[in-house]
């Protein structure tokens, strides 16, 4: 259970382009839904919080207008980097939480996107 | 937040070797824990949680120990095999301002 599908794995295109990457809750209904990034050979770095229903929650630094954020649904959010440069280019991660009547549950993760940008 | 932090940026063990995985956290607060293992070119694959109300957990192969008095958290693999061999990270309350510290990087010999 609380399967995560991340959609595309890989994409490759010129800089300028907008990319949308898709982050979906299979078996399970996500209140809450988490974008990262991470380099190479370093840790995750939390991008931003989505509440479904509203709008994301930016953390310091990572431009709201750059990576644009949208949880419509509670088993559906998005990332679309808009006008992508070379130095957009990593591996994004999303994951998905809901709130249990027992408190905390964990976060289950995407299989991550690697974008690299021409 | 405040910080999560692994002792140990590398491991490296015998296969068949049991291997301990350590972690430091600094928010008293906390009350959840996980220990995440993501190999290279996935996402996180949660692993194994525990509660603040508990001292020990037991899953398949592995155990999670928490020790609130001094902030510590180790995750326990037994009988190590070749495919535990990725990098381990340990989160706090996952809900709220959840950070991952550098991992720690687990290598099993043959």
């Amino acid at each position: 259970g609380a399967v995560v599908s991340q959609h595309p794995s890989w994409v490759i295109c010129k800089s300028g382009t907008s990319v949308k990457i898709e982050c979906r809750s299979l078996d399970f209904q996500a209140t809450t839904m988490f974008w990262y990034r991470q380099f190479p050979k370093q840790s995750l770095m939390l991008m931003a919080t989505s509440n479904e229903g509203s709008k994301a929650t930016y953390e310091q630094g990572v431009e709201k207008d750059k990576f644009l954020i949208n949880h419509a649904s509670l088993t559906l959010s998005t990332l679309t980097v808009t006008s992508a440069h070379p130095e957009d280019s990593s591996f994004y991660i999303c994951s998905a939480t809901w709130t249990g009547a027992l408190g905390n549950q964990p976060q289950h993760f995407g299989d991550g996107t690697r974008l690299s940008i021409l | 937040g405040e910080s999560v932090g692994l002792h140990l940026p590398t491991l490296s063990v015998q296969e068949g070797d049991n291997s301990i995985i350590n972690c430091a956290y600094s928010n008293s607060a906390s009350d959840y824990f996980i220990w995440y293992k993501q190999e290279s070119g996935k996402g996180p694959q949660f692993i194994i949680d525990i509660r603040s109300n508990m001292d020990k957990r037991q899953g398949q192969r592995v155990t999670v120990l928490l020790n609130k008095t001094v902030k510590h958290l180790s995750l326990q693999i037994a009988a190590t095999q070749p495919g535990d061999s990725a990098v381990y990270f340990c989160a706090e309350n996952p809900n709220n301002d959840m950070r991952f510290g550098a991992g720690t990087r687990l290598t099993v010999k043959p």
